[in-house]
């Protein structure tokens, strides 16, 4: 199946500026994930997106984030306010015939 | 709630020798399995998938598990490990409901001797 990509493939940002995390996993998939995996921890799920549409989400995912598919092919992950504790790498995946794809991810580093 | 608990946080195993790593997962019906690789800095690569059937799976690199439904188990095994098989390895299970999410176990570190 078609990889997912994932832009940027790291990103440094300043405590308090908001993040966008970008993902192209191909306009005919339905179910769109993004995941977080802090340095040294699991593979955490964050929000699952279902027909343009939050479907799931976790605890970890608050107010401050957000997704979107702007155009129908592009999803993309919103950090509003970003906090050193959102240090991570970002995992966008979809759902296809033969189970998950992952992107390579976004590191995010919040300084 | 769907889980998945890998026991062994680190495993060291001389290159050419057999390697097992342990996945148990709890979940109220039969699940999707998986099993993902990572190397350092690296996204996740799926080895393998158990979805119905043949409760052996074959899987990329050479690669195999086995879904045990009365363990709740599905382990990962390779006959002869190779120096670039030094990574971290995932399980995860997913609900076969339509778009459920995969809950990922916490990774076991495999480092390949010399």
């Amino acid at each position: 199946e078609p990889e997912v990509t994932q832009t940027p493939s790291h990103q440094v940002t300043q405590m308090g500026q908001e993040v966008i995390l970008r993902c192209v996993p191909i306009s005919n998939h339905l179910y769109f994930y993004w995941y977080r995996q802090i340095l040294g921890q699991k593979v955490e799920f964050l929000v699952s997106f279902y027909n343009n549409e939050i479907s799931e989400k976790s605890e970890i995912f608050d107010d401050q984030f957000s997704v979107e598919r702007p155009d129908g092919s592009n999803f993309t992950l919103k950090i509003r306010s970003t906090k050193l504790e959102d240090s991570a790498m970002y995992f966008c995946a979809r759902k296809g015939n033969y189970g998950y794809t992952f992107g390579s991810g976004t590191r995010l580093t919040v300084v | 709630a769907q889980s998945v608990t890998q026991p062994d946080i680190h495993i060291t195993v001389s290159e050419g020798a057999s390697l097992e790593l342990r996945c148990n997962y709890s979940y109220g019906a039969t699940p999707y399995l998986f099993w993902y690789v990572q190397s350092p800095g690296q996204g996740l690569q799926l080895l393998l998938k158990y979805f119905s059937g043949d409760t052996l799976v074959q899987g990329i690199k050479g690669f195999e598990a086995e879904f045990k439904r009365s363990q709740s188990s599905f382990n990962l095994r390779k006959p002869s490990v190779h120096w670039s098989d030094a990574a971290e390895y995932f399980c995860a299970v997913g609900a076969r409901a339509a778009g459920n999410k995969l809950t990922f176990g916490g990774g076991t570190r495999v480092l390949v001797k010399p």
